[in-house]
């Protein structure tokens, strides 16, 4: 059983720059969230993404956009790359109708770092 | 008032000790809770969900959650030098929402 998978594992990129994360849901899963986490911090939300269209937003600017592709897998794109995006982005996949708990589960990550 | 905190920590604790932590929550996630443990360099693991009042056992772990007081606890038993992570509180504000979590308490189990 296939857990979450992320591309790449590691980015670099320098400012201004965009960038393009990749994530496949585990096996079974239906809909795909994407957290932001800096050093010291916990995940904060950015979207997610259920038959391919965005159902929540956090509070992040449209810099940030996603897709959600037939297959349920995601991307997430962010533009205009700045300082402050360096982070580590997460996946996370859930099925929707899997009742009260509706848990996330997270793949490894993508550590972006911008220069 | 944060959606979800923590304490901090840090928390250090002997092996084979109880490690206690704690999170409290707002009124706008009232849902589901969630502890997610996470290894240094690491992505977070899911380890616990808790929906109703009261105490939910899985081996070492015990969540507990208390709506009255809008708190929600994780005590791990028996602790190990392999519990060493930061512990992650989550809560959800809706059936189908998002999660917000607390900042995270960093445990230190020493032998």
């Amino acid at each position: 059983d296939a857990g979450v998978t992320q591309s790449p594992t590691h980015l670099i990129k320098t400012r201004g720059q965009q960038v393009t994360l990749r994530c496949s849901p585990k096996s079974g899963h239906d809909t795909v969230s994407w957290y932001q986490q800096a050093l010291g911090q916990g995940p904060q939300f950015i979207f997610q993404y259920y038959e391919e269209e965005e159902r929540q937003r956090g509070n992040f600017p449209d810099r940030f956009s996603g897709h959600q592709f037939p297959n349920y897998s995601s991307e997430l794109n962010v533009n205009a790359l700045l300082l402050g995006d360096s982070a580590l982005y997460l996946c996370a996949s859930s099925l929707l109708t899997s009742g009260k708990y509706n848990e996330q589960f997270f793949g490894p990550g993508t550590r972006l770092t911008v220069l | 008032q944060k959606e979800v905190e923590q304490n901090s920590g840090p928390l250090s604790v002997p092996e084979g000790a109880i490690a206690s932590l704690n999170c409290t929550y707002s009124d706008r996630v009232s849902q589901s809770f969630f502890w997610y443990r996470q290894y240094s360099g690491k992505s977070p693991e899911l380890i616990m969900s808790i929906y109703s009042n009261g105490d939910k056992e899985d081996g070492r772990f015990t969540a507990q959650l208390n709506k009255a007081s809008q708190y929600v606890s994780l005590l791990i038993r028996d602790s190990q030098p392999s519990d060493s992570a930061t512990y992650l509180c989550a809560a959800r504000g809706s059936t189908l929402g998002r999660l917000y979590f607390g900042r995270g308490t960093q445990l230190t189990v020493w032998p």
